[in-house]
């Protein structure tokens, strides 16, 4: 089955400076990504996807990257702001398959 | 509004004492999941439902039940709780399981079996 690698498990940077999450899958057949964001004692909320036909997706501050050569795929989130702190987890989903595969989560903390 | 809903939020138990999680979603999707978030491990999936009397397990279904006979309903059900399902979990909902759409999760049932 598809297993999911997320790295790294904790990051702290500065605020305004640039935040980098990547994630490994091990299914070249996965077609799907997701990345999720859970702020303190909140649900997993989805704040950019991405699909395997696709190399680069953005939306405002937030882009996401796709190498499926090396079968991973990278969250970027650009000028970051206090409010950005927050645990985020990658995902990936084989077709067909009924469920996603998550990481195991990296906790961002945006330092003033 | 668009929305999962879990109940309880918080439940503290003993062993051996049944115990059921409702998850209701109001956005008529076909395709519902529970998941169990426990620290360091990410999310993992407990069960999921392709839709009505559609179930099966995901990768982590061991000491729980679920069932799906509406489509807006899908409760997970713990016949005999032990310590080891203290966690937070989560129901899920997305418009079909499969070629990739979002999923919108519930705000979470944190269990804590004594």
């Amino acid at each position: 089955g598809e297993n999911v690698e997320q790295h790294p498990s904790t990051l702290s940077v500065q605020e305004g400076d640039s935040a980098v999450i990547k994630c490994t899958y091990s299914d070249s057949a996965s077609n799907y990504f997701p990345w999720y964001k859970q702020e303190l004692g909140k649900r997993p909320q989805l704040i950019i996807d991405i699909r395997s036909n696709v190399g680069e997706k953005k939306d405002q501050r937030i882009a996401v990257t796709l190498n499926k050569t090396a079968k991973h795929f990278s969250l970027h989130i650009t000028e970051t702001q206090p409010e950005d702190s927050a645990v985020y987890f990658c995902a990936a989903r084989l077709p067909g398959a009924q469920k996603l595969v998550f990481g195991q989560g990296t906790r961002l903390t945006i330092n003033p | 509004e668009a929305q999962v809903t879990q109940n309880p939020r918080y439940l503290i138990t003993v062993t051996g004492k049944k115990l059921t999680v409702t998850c209701s979603q109001n956005m008529n999707h076909e395709y519902m999941s529970w998941y169990r978030q426990d620290p360091g491990l990410g999310l993992r999936q407990i069960y999921y439902s392709m839709n009505v009397e559609v179930t099966d397990k995901g990768d982590v279904p061991e000491g729980y039940k679920v069932s799906r006979k509406e489509k807006r309903n899908f409760p997970l059900i713990l016949e005999s709780p032990s310590p080891n399902q203290t966690s937070l979990y989560f129901c899920a909902s997305s418009l079909e399981g499969s070629g990739g759409s979002p999923q919108h999760f519930g705000d979470g049932t944190r269990l804590s079996i004594l």
